[in-house]
């Protein structure tokens, strides 16, 4: 079976500082992988996506960047944190085949900025 | 883009009570899924359902694509059941841009 993992779990940041969040995921190959940012008390904002090995797509302009170095894998970066960049940001996979897209996330990072 | 509007914003229910919450989107979608989000921050796959009716347990759900809404029923709820409820959508026109509801926020009182 398909699993998804986060890490780290929770993390605190002074602003300024650079920042790094991995996303891997087992027993599938080849998923879309997707990137989103929750703020406290709202929905999710979906990110980033990738369809492949070095694809990302952006979504919203901001402060961070993403990667998809290998097939599996989903890093989040950033180079200088903001206090905006403070939230609770979750990793999702999808098959990637044909019509059929379901979404499953890992258990999310919660970020804060001081 | 594709709005994405749920209904109610907030619900508090008694123990055993039923409820239904509403999801409304604003054009032609590719796929359409529910989750709750419990307390944890955990996001649970409850429902993947672009078009038609299914049943889990106490829970179901039916999506009218040509009308655009789709409806979430929880019966004989349970604290359990607390937490937020969030309708997604798949941008038709927008490749693999999911777009989230703002969720229903749900309190289940023993």
């Amino acid at each position: 079976s398909q699993t998804i993992h986060q890490w780290p779990a929770t993390l605190v940041q002074p602003v300024g500082s650079p920042l790094s969040l991995e996303c891997t995921v087992e027993g599938t190959s080849n998923p879309n992988l997707y990137w989103y940012r929750q703020a406290a008390g709202r929905g999710l904002q979906l990110l980033f996506y990738s369809v492949g090995i070095g694809q990302i797509s952006s979504e919203v302009p901001q402060n961070l960047s993403a990667s998809r170095p290998q097939d599996r894998q989903f890093i989040l970066s950033s180079k200088k944190l903001l206090l905006s960049d403070s939230g609770f940001y979750l990793c999702a996979w999808s098959s990637g085949t044909g019509y059929y897209n379901e979404q499953f996330f890992g258990p999310g990072t919660r970020l804060t900025v001081l | 883009g594709i709005q994405v509007e749920q209904s109610p914003p907030d619900l508090i229910l008694q123990e055993g009570a039923n409820s239904t919450l509403r999801c409304n989107f604003s054009d032609s979608v590719n796929n359409l899924q529910w989750f709750h989000q419990n307390p944890w921050g955990q996001l649970i796959n409850l429902f993947y359902i672009p078009s038609g009716t299914k049943q889990n347990g106490r829970l179901s759900a039916t999506t009218v694509a040509t009308e655009r809404y789709s409806l979430l029923y929880i019966s004989s709820s349970q604290t359990t059941d607390s937490g937020v409820y969030f309708c997604a959508v798949e941008d038709r026109t927008g490749g693999f841009k999911t777009i989230f509801g703002a969720g229903t926020r749900l309190f289940v009182k023993a």
